[in-house]
């Protein structure tokens, strides 16, 4: 039992490169969230999605995409990276037993 | 490496004494309130909550105390380890869907 898996670990892009930010957890949770952490600062909601097949907007969406390919996967997408988004990014999941949600390793992004 | 930046709010104390760690919330509909901890390099772990309706709970060696009048949450950790060195981070329940909004965080320092 992994918990909550995330790849690539750590990743450097350029300006207007884009990515996508892999997030797999195999506990048979509904709910999964992608948070990004500043220095200095708590977490930021991205985005979540509460079930297979739905996605929603957190606090900051904007300049990333999320794609629920399934029950297990929720990848996070940026299309033209910018400066302001190096950042380290954090996939959580969350279902029974647990009431709160569980996090995975982060990855950390710079973006030059 | 660190997942936070370096001018967090930092408690340092001595290995056996007790900790006590203070956040405040902004929410008043909030209904959960929650601790996490981060060790460095990792994502946040979950380690207590405590429902609105509570004033104090008790975990093992962590006891969490919401004072609503004022809106502020504490954590007490019991007999400090070097293992307890980490960032804190309390976090509120926003709303049905389990969306969290986190604090910015206390980091916690444990001289042997």
């Amino acid at each position: 039992n992994a918990g909550v898996t995330q790849t690539p670990k750590f990743q450097v892009l350029k300006t207007g490169q884009s990515m996508t930010l892999q997030c797999a957890q195999d506990m048979n949770h509904n709910s999964m969230y992608w948070y990004r952490q500043d220095p200095g600062m708590g977490l930021r909601l991205i985005y979540y999605s509460a079930s297979e097949g739905t996605t929603d907007k957190g606090e900051v969406p904007n300049g990333y995409n999320v794609s629920r390919l399934n029950k297990r996967e929720f990848s996070l997408r940026l299309e033209s990276a910018a400066p302001s988004q190096t950042s380290v990014y954090f996939c959580a999941s969350r279902g029974p037993p647990a009431r709160w949600q569980y996090f995975g390793p982060g990855t950390r992004l710079t973006v030059t | 490496g660190e997942s936070v930046g370096l001018h967090l709010p930092t408690l340092s104390v001595q290995e056996g004494d007790n900790s006590i760690i203070n956040c405040a919330y902004s929410n008043s509909a909030s209904d959960y309130f929650i601790w996490y901890k981060q060790e460095s390099g990792k994502g946040p772990q979950f380690i207590i909550d405590i429902r609105s309706n509570m004033d104090k709970r008790q975990g093992q060696r962590v006891t969490v105390l919401l004072n609503k009048t004022v809106k502020h949450l504490s954590l007490q950790i019991a007999a400090t380890q070097p293992g307890d060195s980490a960032v804190y981070f309390c976090a509120e329940k926003v709303d049905s869907s389990y969306k969290l909004i986190f604090g910015s965080g206390t980091r916690l320092l444990v001289r042997p």
